[in-house]
């Protein structure tokens, strides 16, 4: 069974600056899918970004990009120039794959990211 | 991008009655749905996998009859908790994996469950 590590309960940055959700996870697999998602105040799950892991270069989405170590199983979250909007609830998730696709997500449990004015 | 419609968004119902949520994809095919249970504060738990045309595939500890799930479509899957008890209550999630792009799950908006 795969595990997901995010080890900061709540971070709090100011408007602009940059900052990084660590997350670390286990498993034997070879192949697998990693994800960060947003959960803000509403609930709805947004995809923030995403990393298969037979690629070795790091994902980038706009403002925010990963640092995917595979040997060390870490899959970190940079958030540059932060904006207010930014303020939710951060997840770290992992997916199998199997032949149909990524399979059901393990979810780490979070960490809550406000941004202060 | 990709829409998934959930249904309702909440439900109060008594102890005893069957409560059934609906899961959408509005603009993709989806072979596959995901349902998830997230209780206060705490994160995602999957529940189960739902193929279409095929039995549901239940993670370890949730129990298949009292939470039931069909996918008849490849647009629609349900999940109907079965003789709600008051610790059913809680925020149930579904996510549908897009047929083409194989990677990427689509969740829903969310239900709130309360058994009174």
């Amino acid at each position: 069974a795969q595990t997901v590590t995010q080890s900061q309960p709540e971070m709090s940055v100011q408007e602009a600056e940059t900052v990084t959700l660590s997350c670390t996870y286990d498993t034997s697999e070879s192949n697998y899918y990693l994800f960060w998602y947003k959960q803000p105040p509403s609930r709805q799950m947004i995809l923030v970004i995403r990393q298969e892991a037979y690629k070795q270069q790091n994902a980038t989405e706009n403002r925010f990009s990963v640092n995917f170590q595979k040997a060390a199983k870490s899959f970190s979250l940079k958030i540059s120039d932060s904006q207010l909007g930014d303020t939710a609830m951060y997840f770290c998730a992992f997916a199998s794959y199997s032949g149909g696709g990524a399979d059901g997500l393990t979810f780490g449990k979070g960490t809550h990211l406000i941004i202060q004015p | 991008g990709a829409v998934v419609s959930q249904h309702p968004s909440r439900v109060i119902c008594k102890s005893g009655t069957s409560v059934k949520i609906e899961c959408r994809s509005l603009d993709f095919q989806a072979t596959t749905m995901f349902w998830y249970r997230q209780f206060p504060k705490k994160s995602l738990m999957l529940m189960a996998t739902s193929n279409e045309g095929s039995k549901a595939t239940y993670e370890q500890g949730v129990e298949k009859d009292k939470f039931l799930i069909n996918h008849a479509s490849l647009t629609l899957s349900t999940l109907t908790v079965t003789s709600a008890h008051p610790e059913d209550s809680s925020f149930y999630i579904c996510s549908a994996r897009d047929q083409l792009a194989k990677n990427i799950q689509y969740f829903g908006a969310g239900t709130r469950l309360s058994v009174l």
